[in-house]
């Protein structure tokens, strides 16, 4: 079992391009989490999706930011015309069920805008 | 609202000396209660949890965490701390009702373990 697999590990944009992060979740799970820690912060959630449903998205940026989870594939997380300020970590976790009371969480990619 | 908070941003103990971990919580209802902890350019991994039951919970490498309601605390204790401890550690409450779905993290605490 490998385990919440996310790519790339780091990614490196200049303003204004597009930043996109994959997160596949451990097999079987069918809920997957994202989450942007800021330097120096805990993680603050972003949305909560399942197979080709957000579930909610109440911790997105109302601009710019998408997220999905389509029926065949990772879970595309998505930036557009990148910022300073988005650089972070992106943390994608998944769960089995909601009512499971523990994420498995992946390592994460490092999101750094020139 | 749900929120977490760990008042020390960093804690430095000796090799062999126990260590605590500190935490305090805010929540609606029953907490869900977790700690995770973060090596150098890793992701989270998971330590231990409070559901319910005994207020001593016991997690991996030899962390236990004791849940105090009328303290609303959750802290993170070692017997006997190791140098390869040294990292960062988050406390989280799960969120209640309509948050369910939803990790609120501490700022974390940077745990040095000094040989």
């Amino acid at each position: 079992n490998a385990g919440v697999m996310q790519n790339p590990r780091h990614l490196v944009r200049r303003r204004g391009q597009e930043a996109r992060l994959r997160c596949s979740p451990m097999k079987g799970h069918s809920h997957v989490y994202w989450y942007r820690q800021l330097p120096e912060e805990g993680l603050k959630f972003m949305v909560y999706l399942q197979k080709e449903n957000i579930i909610d998205e109440s911790g997105m940026p109302k601009e710019r930011f998408s997220a999905e989870f389509p029926k065949e594939g990772p879970s595309i997380l998505r930036i557009q015309q990148v910022v300073r300020g988005d650089s972070a970590a992106y943390f994608c976790a998944s769960s089995l069920r909601t009512d499971n009371y523990g994420y498995t969480f992946g390592s994460g990619t490092r999101l750094t805008v020139v | 609202a749900q929120s977490v908070a760990q008042p020390e941003d960093q804690v430095k103990v000796a090799e062999g000396n126990p260590l605590t971990v500190k935490c305090t919580y805010s929540v609606s209802g029953n907490p869900y209660l977790f700690w995770y902890v973060q090596y150098p350019n890793r992701g989270l991994q998971f330590l231990l949890k409070y559901i319910t039951g005994d207020n001593l919970v016991k997690g991996s490498y030899g962390f236990e965490a004791e849940f105090n309601k009328s303290q609303t605390s959750f802290h993170l204790k070692k017997p006997s701390a190791l140098v390869s401890d040294s990292a960062l550690y988050f406390c989280a409450v799960r969120g209640s009702e309509d948050n369910f779905n939803k990790f609120y993290f501490g700022s974390g605490t940077k745990l040095n373990v000094k040989p």
